[in-house]
């Protein structure tokens, strides 16, 4: 069975600029998490999806990032306008159920570098 | 709130060796814990996990105790390998909210 997808791996971008980044999730995976990871740092939720609605965003930056998960299947991540410690690796994962103690599936995740 | 500590790393050691990473927890009520593995270049993936007091998690040769008592759920293998190396993160997962991990801990393993 293929794993959780993403796209780019890497991206390198100026302050300011924007940037997206996509997740095609393990099919039939209802719940899909994306994460943000600091370099040295455990991951951290930014925003869970249950098919195509929100169940929490209390640590996604509004102000800044916003994420969609049209069709309940593919997502987009976007941050706009990019700061310098938007810097991390940026993970998505999916699971079957919708609770967070389901065994989460991870992608290989997008490093973003901020400069 | 909820918070997962682990010992920094990285621990290296040398093939065969016994391995102890510790981890230990702050949450209030009755945390499931888990831990997961990264190995390079991979995504993060569930080793093992442990739903209430006192149950063991093991798999692939590795095991975790949760203990209430000294809240922690320290990861232990009796022979490492090579291929064990990897990063490995110790999370929880209190009802109704989101898994919170710690910082992670790389195993190095050397032939």
């Amino acid at each position: 069975e293929a794993g959780v997808a993403q796209s780019p791996r890497y991206k390198i971008i100026e302050k300011r600029q924007s940037v997206a980044f996509w997740c095609n999730p393990i099919s039939g995976h209802a719940t899909l998490y994306w994460y943000q990871q600091i370099l040295g740092q455990g991951p951290k939720l930014l925003i869970q999806f249950q098919n195509n609605g929100v169940v929490d965003d209390s640590q996604l930056p509004k102000d800044r990032f916003s994420a969609e998960r049209l069709k309940g299947v593919d997502s987009t991540l976007k941050i706009q306008p990019a700061k310098l410690e938007d810097s991390a690796v940026y993970l998505c994962a999916s699971s079957l159920g919708g609770r967070a103690d389901n065994e989460q599936f991870f992608g290989p995740g997008t490093r973003l570098t901020v400069l | 709130g909820d918070s997962v500590t682990q010992m920094e790393g990285p621990v290296t050691l040398s093939e065969e060796a016994f391995l102890t990473i510790n981890c230990t927890y702050t949450a209030t009520g009755y945390p499931s814990l888990f831990w997961y593995v990264q190995y390079p270049g991979e995504g993060l993936q569930l080793l093992l996990k442990a739903t209430k007091a006192d149950d063991k998690g093991s798999n692939k040769g590795f095991e975790a105790t949760y203990r209430k008592e000294t809240t922690s759920f320290h990861l232990e293998k009796g022979s490492v390998q090579v291929s064990d190396s990897a990063v490995y993160f110790c999370a929880l997962y209190n009802a109704g909210n989101m898994l919170t991990f710690g910082g992670g801990t790389r195993l190095m393993v050397k032939p």
